[in-house]
């Protein structure tokens, strides 16, 4: 059974950079059937997707969010990351991992989700 | 950008009742819906995809259908965990979401 667990600090501060890391257990981030990606949900409001990215180094971004947005993949240690610069309060929101499965062109696992907190 | 509208945004059922949840896409989308549970403290879970195929594990009571804007997710007699809440997805240049529909236990 796959398993994604979102990490990274809860706290952060007006203008610096959000850093999370997805870990994923269960199966291989270098399959070629599947994407991984981060979507976020901020208090109150619905999901917005921010980013795919492929085993090989390939991504797609939100456009709204493309220019804070940056991503990497390293497949020895099967985990994905995301970093979110310049953030503030508006980027406050529980941040979830997930796989992106190419075919059903929908998330088909994800992790349970972390809360990050832009404050000073 | 293609906006996915759910209703209602709240259903107040009882266990055993019938629960009808719905999608509305702005354009025509064929069947390229997904949607998805979320429980409380849990990860959201895949429960169908191309509109009405179902994922692994779903139970049988689930059911999707709808093509082209309006699409609908069905559970024939709720269990206590099905009291969740239920969002909508599609994927056109990016993936987008419904605002979800809460099912709580009237």
């Amino acid at each position: 059974q796959l398993h994604l667990q979102e990490s990274g600090p809860g706290l952060v501060k007006p203008s610096e950079t959000l850093s999370l890391t997805c870990t994923v257990s269960g199966g291989s981030i270098s399959s070629s059937d599947y994407y991984w990606g981060w979507i976020r949900q901020p208090p109150g409001k619905g999901l917005e997707w921010l980013a795919n990215m492929y085993y090989s180094g390939s991504t797609y971004y939100n456009p709204s969010l493309k220019s804070r947005v940056t991503t990497s993949v390293d497949t020895s240690k099967n985990q994905f990351s995301l970093k979110l610069s310049s953030v503030t309060a508006a980027d406050t929101a529980v941040y979830y991992c997930a796989r992106w499965h190419r075919i059903a062109d929908s998330f088909d696992y994800w992790g349970q989700g972390t809360l990050v907190t832009v404050s000073s | 950008e293609i906006v996915l509208t759910q209703s209602p945004a709240t259903l107040s059922l009882s266990p055993g009742e019938r629960a009808t949840l719905s999608c509305r896409a702005s354009q025509t989308i064929s069947s390229y819906l997904a949607w998805y549970q979320r429980r409380p403290g849990q990860a959201p879970r895949l429960l169908f995809y191309g509109a009405s195929t179902r994922a692994t594990g779903v139970p049988a009571r689930f059911s999707g259908s709808g093509s082209g804007t309006d699409f609908t997710l069905t559970i024939s007699s709720l269990e206590p965990e099905d009291f969740a809440i239920y969002f909508c997805q599609h994927r056109s240049n990016w993936p987008t979401f419904g605002q979800g529909t809460k099912v709580e236990i009237k």
